[in-house]
This record gives C-alpha cells, sequence and structure tokens, in this order.
C-alpha cells in the first residue's frame, strides 16, 4: 500500500483565492511527521510546513496551514490568496519514527506523487 | 553559503564516463540523503548517512557509490550509467534526534543528469 496519496495530479486557482491540496498516508507507527514541500520549476524542494503526530493544532506558516484530521489520516495543505508564484509541484511526505533506530526504515521520508498547481492570473 | 548546495547543477554524460556529484550542508546537521527523482515517478531514497556512517543503502545498483567524508560533504560518485539513470538527483540533510518526533530535511537545489 502506498504510505502517501495525492490524488489530484494538477490543481488550478485563480490569484488572491485559497486553494486546498489533498494528501491521505497510511501508517501504524503512533510517532510522524507530516510535511509539504514545493518544487518549481528549477528543482529544488523547498519545504513549507510540518505537522507532528502529537501536535494537537493545526500548524501555519504564513500563508499556508495543514488541516491535519488525524483519525481520517488526512493532510490536506491550504493556500491562502494565491501568488502566481506559486505555480509549482506539491509534494506531501511522511517520515515514521526516527533514524537513529538503525538497520530499520524506520525515519524514511515517503514522498506522494505530487500535485502540480496552476495559479492564473 | 547557505543551506544545502549541490554541484554541478546539470551535467550530461557519456556511458563510460566517471563522474561526481557533491553536495555540501551548511546548516550543522548529523545526517544527509541522496533522492533520485525521476520523470513520472515518486522520488526515491537512494543512500542515508547519519553521523557519516551509511545506514542505508536501498537497493542502489553498484554503480552509484557514495562517500561521505565528514558530516558536512556527501559525494555521489558515478561510473558506467545507463540512460536510465538520466534524473534529477536531489541531497538533503537533517538534524537526527532520538526520541519522537520527526526530523526536518532539507533539500538542495539538485544535479540534472543525462546520460548519453
Amino acid at each position: 500500500a502506498q504510505k502517501i496519496t495525492q490524488t489530484q495530479p494538477g490543481m488550478f486557482v485563480q490569484e488572491k483565492e485559497a486553494v486546498t491540496l489533498d494528501c491521505t498516508y497510511d501508517t501504524s507507527d503512533p510517532s510522524y511527521g507530516l510535511f509539504w514541500y514545493k518544487q518549481p520549476s528549477s528543482g529544488e524542494m523547498i519545504f513549507l510546513i510540518y505537522q507532528g503526530s502529537y501536535d494537537q493544532q493545526n500548524a501555519t506558516e504564513g500563508r499556508y496551514s495543514l488541516n491535519f484530521q488525524k483519525a481520517r489520516k488526512s493532510a490536506n495543505l491550504v493556500i491562502s490568496a494565491s501568488q502566481l508564484g506559486d505555480s509549482a509541484m506539491y509534494f506531501c511526505a511522511m517520515r515514521e519514527g526516527t533514524l537513529l533506530n538503525r538497520g530499520s526504515t524506520l525515519g524514511r521520508l515517503y514522498f506522494g506523487r505530487g500535485t502540480q498547481l496552476t495559479v492564473w492570473p | 553559503e547557505t543551506g544545502v548546495t549541490q554541484t554541478p547543477r546539470h551535467l550530461v554524460m557519456g556511458m563510460t564516463n566517471k563522474k561526481s556529484l557533491k553536495c555540501e550542508q551548511h546548516l550543522g546537521h548529523n545526517a544527509m540523503y541522496w533522492y533520485k527523482q525521476s520523470a513520472k515517478k515518486p522520488l526515491e531514497l537512494m543512500f542515508v548517512y547519519s553521523l557519516e556512517e551509511r545506514v542505508e543503502n536501498n537497493s542502489v545498483p553498484s554503480r552509484f557509490s557514495p562517500e561521505c567524508p565528514n558530516s558536512s560533504h556527501l559525494f555521489l560518485h558515478l561510473h558506467t550509467l545507463q540512460p536510465e539513470d538520466s534524473a534529477l538527483y536531489l541531497c538533503a540533510s537533517s538534524q537526527e534526534r532520538g526520541g519522537q518526533g520527526a526530523s526536518t530535511q532539507y533539500f538542495g537545489p539538485g544535479t540534472r543528469l543525462l546520460v548519453l
């Protein structure tokens, strides 16, 4: 089974509007972290926001917020007031456990296939 | 320089060439990673180094050889590659700690590799 599922290959939003990018995850580990990254056409993977499995409140970073619904295993990214520069590929990722558990796959970062966001004027 | 840097940014090589990719992190982190990103495929983890020791080799062919001389530098040595190895190679680093919580990985700009 896929660890991270992003069901939207592409999304379009008008400038200044809000957009939600979907992400669901699969894990039985009680300790995990969820991440969103942005990848513009230049290729660099830019970290946007992090949500820990034990965090009680949804994470926010400027115009980015993470709608964390633990029971549904959902971690959607909400971008408010979209800008033209937001056009990029967005990846949801999950990390289970810690890397210091040597010899296991704990600590690996699992990525979804991404959503291509296009912001139009 | 800040963050994670990678050189070269672009590389074209023949199947018989030997080349190396370099990654340097200026964040004081203790773990470094190599990822491969091919078209239409999710990011694939290749190698993980924690405290300069390789802790994972994700079934990567031997034509890829990593080297981590210290906690700030990571290399990927390439030898007799195949055209299907053409991809974006991303380096990342993180500060690993025991206990709960997942550390954030910070990525470099990547090296776009084309194998002819």
